[in-house]
């Protein structure tokens, strides 16, 4: 069974640094880019970045580039997102989810339950 | 940039009677068109790809269309366990991902 396990919830300060995970199983982790999506309390979904396992290449909403940085450990199967320093107004569920190949274009196809930061 | 305009924000309906949601895209690209439902305090769970395909175990009262920039979701007859929101998602020239800001479809 394809599972993306998400990292437990955080409660962190302004200006404190924060490294969230997604540790991938059933599906060969190297084969499909991980997207993360940001979806802030009572609000919608929002696209923030996405990573090819296999070099690291990376794409980001330019909303978020410079705020955030994505990663792989190839060898745990296991993405990151991580910040520098947080504000207030990163407090929002993140969610991970995997690309899938269907049909002519790679979808979020399975998801990860969130993992809750709260910054205050 | 891409933007995704969904509409209406919220559609209140009863049971059994056919709901349509729309998705404007600000630019086409190809038929990269992906319809999510969410569910309180769940991850979104895709629906449809490619404007109209069916995703795994999703049941056939849910239909896409459109081409271009419009595109619709319909839901045939309405059961208790569709009363959710819906995001529609479209891949941009750049290869990113965008969301619309969603549709919340409750009971009337």
């Amino acid at each position: 069974e394809m599972q993306l396990v998400q990292s437990g919830a955080e409660v962190k300060k302004p200006g404190e640094s924060l490294k969230i995970s997604c540790k991938v199983s059933g599906y060969s982790f190297t084969t499909n880019w991980i997207a993360w999506v940001r979806q802030m309390p009572g609000q919608g979904l929002e696209w923030m970045a996405m990573i090819k396992p296999t070099n690291s290449e990376t794409r980001y909403n330019p909303s978020f580039q410079g705020q955030v940085t994505v990663s792989v450990d190839r060898s745990i199967t296991t993405a990151y997102m991580e910040w520098s320093s947080l504000k207030a107004s990163d407090t929002a569920i993140y969610f991970c989810a995997r690309h899938g190949l269907k049909s002519t274009y790679y979808y979020t196809d399975v998801w990860g339950k969130g993992t809750a930061v709260t910054v205050s | 940039e891409v933007v995704l305009t969904q509409s209406p924000d919220t559609l209140s309906l009863s049971p059994g009677e056919r709901a349509t949601l729309s998705c404007r895209a600000s630019q086409s690209f190809g038929s990269s068109l992906a319809w999510y439902q969410q569910k309180p305090g769940q991850a979104p769970r895709l629906l449809l790809y490619d404007v109209s395909k069916r995703a795994t175990g999703i049941p056939d009262r849910f239909s896409g269309s459109g081409s271009g920039t419009d595109f619709t979701l319909t839901i045939s007859s309405l059961e208790p366990d569709d009363f959710a929101v819906y995001y529609c998602q479209q891949r941009t020239s750049l290869g990113a991902w965008p969301f619309g800001q969603g549709t919340k479809v409750e009971i009337k």
